[in-house]
C-alpha cells in the first residue's frame, strides 16, 4: 500500500459544527502532517508529527485540534470555523529518516464553511 | 530561512516538445534536498522528481530531469515530449537535511501552471 487516503473528499459545514478530517496510511511513515492550501496558492504547513507526538504547530488558530491516535491515523477536527477557513487541507507522510524521498500527499479534502 | 521562488506564474508548450520550469531558492544550509511536485485538477501533490544537494549529478526520471546549479541555487525542471496528462501546477520544494528533528518542513515554491496544446 502506498497511499494516503483522506476522508471526506468533500465537506460543507457550518460554523458552529464541529467536524473531524480522517488521514490514514499504512507504509509505515513515522511523520505526518496537515498542510491547508487555498486556491492558486502552495499549500503551507499546519501540523507536523513525529513518531505519534505533535513537533510543529505553525501558529494555527486552536478552531483547529489535530490528534495522532496510532501511526498509521492523523486527524484533524474542526470547531467553530470561519468562512476563511474554507480549503483544500491536504494530509502527507514520510519515512522520518528518510529525508530524501519527500512526502506522499493525499487527495486531500475540500472544506467549505458556510 | 529558507524561501522558494518560482518566477513563471503560467507556462504553455505544444503537445511533445520540450518546456523548462525555473526554481530558485534561498537558503543557508548546505546540505538539502529539492523537489518537485505535480498537482493537476485531481488535487493529490504527485512527487516528480527529487535531488540531494550533495550530489553533483542531475536526477532524471523517464521525460523528466533536472538542471542543479548549486552555487546559483538555481533547480529548473524540463519536461521532455510533453504530454496532455502533464498540463498541471508544479511546484518547486526545498527540505533541509538538519536532523534536528525527525521530521523537517517542505517548503514550497508559489507554484507554474503548465498548459499542453495540441
Amino acid at each position: 500500500d502506498t497511499e494516503v487516503t483522506q476522508t471526506p473528499k468533500h465537506l460543507v459545514m457550518g460554523m458552529t459544527n464541529k467536524k473531524s478530517l480522517k488521514c490514514e496510511q499504512h507504509m509505515g511513515h513515522r511523520a505526518m502532517y496537515w498542510y491547508k492550501q487555498k486556491a492558486k496558492k502552495p499549500p503551507e504547513l499546519m501540523f507536523v508529527y513525529s513518531y505519534e507526538k505533535l513537533s510543529i504547530n505553525e501558529s494555527v488558530p486552536s478552531r483547529f485540534s489535530p490528534e495522532c491516535p496510532n501511526s498509521s491515523l492523523l486527524n484533524l477536527h474542526l470547531h467553530a470555523l470561519q468562512p476563511e477557513d474554507s480549503a483544500l487541507y491536504l494530509c502527507a507522510s514520510s519515512q522520518a529518516q528518510g529525508l530524501s524521498y519527500g512526502y506522499t500527499f493525499g487527495s486531500g479534502t475540500r472544506l467549505t464553511v458556510v | 530561512a529558507q524561501t522558494v521562488t518560482q518566477s513563471q506564474p503560467e507556462m504553455s508548450v505544444q503537445e511533445a516538445e520540450t518546456v523548462t520550469l525555473s526554481c530558485t531558492y534561498d537558503t543557508s544550509e548546505s546540505d538539502y534536498y529539492l523537489f518537485w511536485y505535480k498537482q493537476p485538477p485531481s488535487r493529490q501533490m504527485i512527487l516528480v522528481i527529487r535531488q540531494e544537494a550533495y550530489k553533483q549529478q542531475n536526477a532524471t526520471e523517464n521525460r523528466f530531469s533536472v538542471n542543479f546549479q548549486k552555487a546559483a541555487k538555481s533547480f529548473s525542471l524540463k519536461i521532455s515530449d510533453s504530454q496532455l496528462g502533464d498540463a498541471a501546477m508544479y511546484f518547486c520544494a526545498y527540505r533541509s537535511a538538519s536532523l534536528t528533528g525527525t521530521a523537517s518542513k517542505l517548503t514550497f515554491g508559489t507554484g507554474t501552471r503548465l498548459q499542453v496544446m495540441l
